[in-house]
């Protein structure tokens, strides 16, 4: 079976903090990828990052920065000196041989300034 | 470069009644998916398209119809509206190959705005 969890709904933290949201997903498949996608209150789904299931190396755009550990079948999110702009959904996503996109209920980030 | 275009943006229904929710991609990708996003839940498939003349049912297609005459359109048809529809409605396209192999952003899923439905 395909799943994803992200198992912090909600996360608050004030303006300058670093924040991780976590990811782990189950599947059998043997090539997979990862996506984050951040939903803004505007409600539009922005890609974030795409991971291959071969590609182990750690991401860092910027503030963002992905950590992939397919030991621990994770996938997290860390925002570093998080800003009020970094309010929003963050859903973690699979994708399968099938071609589908199976996502994660989605991590609600407040930052407060 | 539009990307992904769905109309309406907002549409209030009546029980029973029947619309079409419109999607239209400009990047010239193969795979096409509609998803509904409840309130405080991810996303669900409902149906997917891997080409024109192709469309398959995802998780949750029952009471939804699709159609796939060109590579660029992917209408999702309501045909009667019930409560339980009053959803967000997402489009998507992304470039798939068969042996996953994509690099310089294949496979990526890029999403339409959505389309809010309320049905009353």
């Amino acid at each position: 079976a395909q799943k994803v969890t992200q198992a912090q709904t909600e996360i608050s933290v004030v303006e300058k903090e670093d924040v991780t949201l976590d990811c782990v997903y189950e599947t059998r498949d043997t090539t997979y990828y990862l996506f984050w996608y951040k939903q803004p209150p505007s409600g539009e789904l922005v890609f974030l990052i795409r991971r291959n299931s071969f590609d182990e190396q750690n991401e860092i755009s910027g503030r963002y920065s992905w950590n992939f550990q397919k030991s621990t079948s994770s996938f997290n999110f860390t925002i570093t000196a998080s800003q009020v702009v970094d309010s929003a959904v963050y859903f973690c996503a699979l994708k399968s041989n099938t071609g589908k996109l199976i996502f994660g209920q989605g991590t609600t980030l407040q930052v407060k300034p | 470069n539009a990307g992904v275009t769905q109309t309406p943006k907002f549409r209030i229904l009546k029980i029973g009644q029947s619309m079409t929710l419109q999607c239209t991609q400009d990047m010239n990708h193969n795979y096409m998916y509609w998803y509904r996003q409840d309130p405080g839940m991810g996303l669900k498939l409902i149906y997917y398209s891997v080409g024109a003349g192709i469309t398959d049912k995802g998780e949750v297609p029952n009471g939804y119809n699709v159609s796939r005459s060109t590579t660029e359109d992917f209408p999702l048809r309501l045909e009667l509206a019930a409560p339980s529809q009053t959803s967000v409605y997402f489009c998507a396209s992304s470039y798939s190959s068969s042996q996953h192999t994509g690099t310089g952003g294949r496979e990526t899923q890029y999403f339409g705005p959505g389309t809010r439905l309320l049905v009353l």
